[in-house]
């Protein structure tokens, strides 16, 4: 069964860091896609980084550019999100999510962690 | 950056009723490019549909996909109450981004 757990979310104050962790289980992360999608508390969804199946190209949301870093272990079981300099902003819950490489839609979601960035 | 512009925001329907909800881009995306989601409160999304028009695993056939260009529509034949939820357009250019949603209620 593909599944998708993330991890790591909680309350930090703001110019903080925080790691997220998604493990995932069925597939391995060298063969698919994986993008961090995050939604606001009562927003939509807002698409933040992913990074490639090769595990070195990523690409990121303008606003986070050089404060987060998105990456993962060298078994292909567990995607991170490293999140510097967070902000009020920043607040959301974030899921994890196997993207298709080629035509870029997402079909597996994990169930999401929620970062909460107040002093 | 491309803007999905979802509409309308809300659509008030019956169970049985269908449902055509429209997702407009600022800028041409590729048939290939464009997917739709189904978000219940309290849940991950779930995709529907992508390549504009194939269904994903699972996903019933009163839902269906159709556009090209600037302009794409999800069209939900005969709502169930299962199918009460926001819909979320989405594309891929140079990065992804998605619609602000629809909400069927």
């Amino acid at each position: 069964e593909v599944r998708l757990v993330e991890s790591g979310g909680g309350l930090v104050q703001p110019g903080k860091s925080l790691r997220l962790s998604c493990r995932v289980s069925g597939f391995t992360l060298k063969t698919y896609c994986m993008s961090w999608v995050r939604q606001a508390p009562g927003k939509g969804l807002q698409w933040v980084a992913n990074l490639r199946q090769d595990g070195l190209e990523r690409d990121y949301l303008d606003s986070v550019k050089g404060r987060f870093t998105v990456s993962r272990d060298n078994a292909g079981y567990s995607l991170y999100l490293q999140m510097n300099s967070l902000s009020g902003e920043d607040t959301a819950v974030y899921y994890c999510a196997r993207e298709h490489c080629g035509n870029h839609y997402m079909d597996v979601w994990g169930k999401g962690t929620a970062v909460a960035v107040s002093s | 950056e491309i803007v999905l512009t979802q509409s309308p925001g809300t659509l008030s329907l019956s169970p049985g009723e269908r449902a055509t909800l429209s997702c407009r881009a600022s800028q041409s995306v590729r048939g290939d490019y464009l997917a739709w989601y189904q978000q219940k409160p309290g849940q991950a999304p779930r995709l529907l549909m992508y390549g504009t028009s194939y269904r994903a695993t699972g996903i019933a056939d009163r839902f269906s996909g159709s556009g090209y260009g600037t302009d794409f529509t999800l069209t939900i034949s005969r709502l169930e109450p299962e199918d009460f939820a926001v819909y979320y357009c989405q594309q891929y250019v140079s990065y992804v981004t998605f619609g602000g949603g629809t909400k069927v209620e």
